[in-house]
């Protein structure tokens, strides 16, 4: 299964709304995830079975969708918002996860 | 505390072998899946391969990219999980993360990942 992001960079300032797209090459249900990386570190995962936001994680992230078209916003970004976003479906093997979308500051 | 600590990168010579080792702890390890993932230097995230739990015989799943060349094992005793790694290419070199999934069904995302360990595969 084929995830597609969108769009794969992305600048925006402090406080902007932005939307991140994922694309399923195929209906994956709601078996999609979210995680976030800043450089040299391990991913962290931010949103689970396509809305679920993982613990301790803040509100202003939230994320949509079911079978193959699903979004990640950031309702207000924070400085340490700023990092690379994938999705990740978790329907079928092997697990996939799409290419990235790097936020950068404008 | 849930951690898990990779090791065992480092250079290896194309068409040589490796073992990673990811030490688990702040859990029973034996009940859960556990993945390995990878990241090449400036790119994306790629699944390397799952460890289903004990209750599934730890069977496996593996990226098409490493089947045949990668084997995942555990030891139960040690709380550790392995990646063979056989017939290094060049284009395995990367930053190799264990991950532990929320949840062993459809759908278990990877709450847990370690701090990951370099594989680099040159001559």
């Amino acid at each position: 299964i084929q995830l597609t992001q969108s769009p794969s960079s992305l600048s925006a300032s402090v406080g902007d709304r932005v939307t991140i797209t994922c694309r399923a090459s195929q209906g994956i249900s709601s078996y999609l995830a979210w995680y976030q990386q800043k450089p040299g570190k391990a991913p962290k995962l931010l949103i689970y079975e396509a809305s679920t936001l993982q613990t301790g994680v803040p509100s202003r992230f939230s994320g949509s969708g079911s079978g193959t078209g699903f979004t990640l916003t950031i309702s207000s970004l924070q400085p340490e918002d700023f990092a690379t976003y994938y999705c990740q479906q978790l329907n079928d093997y092997p697990v996939t996860f799409g290419q990235g979308t790097k936020l950068e500051i404008k | 505390e849930v951690q898990l600590v990779e090791s065992g990168g480092g250079l290896v010579q194309p068409g040589g072998s490796l073992r990673l080792s990811c030490a688990a702890s702040g859990f029973t390890f034996s009940d859960h899946y556990m993945d390995w993932v990878r990241q090449a230097p400036g790119k994306g995230l790629e699944w390397v391969g799952r460890s289903r739990n004990k209750a599934n015989s730890y069977t496996t799943e593996y990226a098409a990219s490493v089947k045949g060349r990668f084997t995942i094992s555990r030891d139960e005793s040690k709380n550790s999980l392995y990646l063979q790694m056989n017939s290094l290419k060049t284009d395995d070199t990367a930053v190799y993360y264990c991950a532990h999934p929320h949840s062993n069904n459809w759908g278990g995302a990877f709450d847990i990942w370690g701090l990951g360990t370099m594989v680099t595969v040159s001559s």
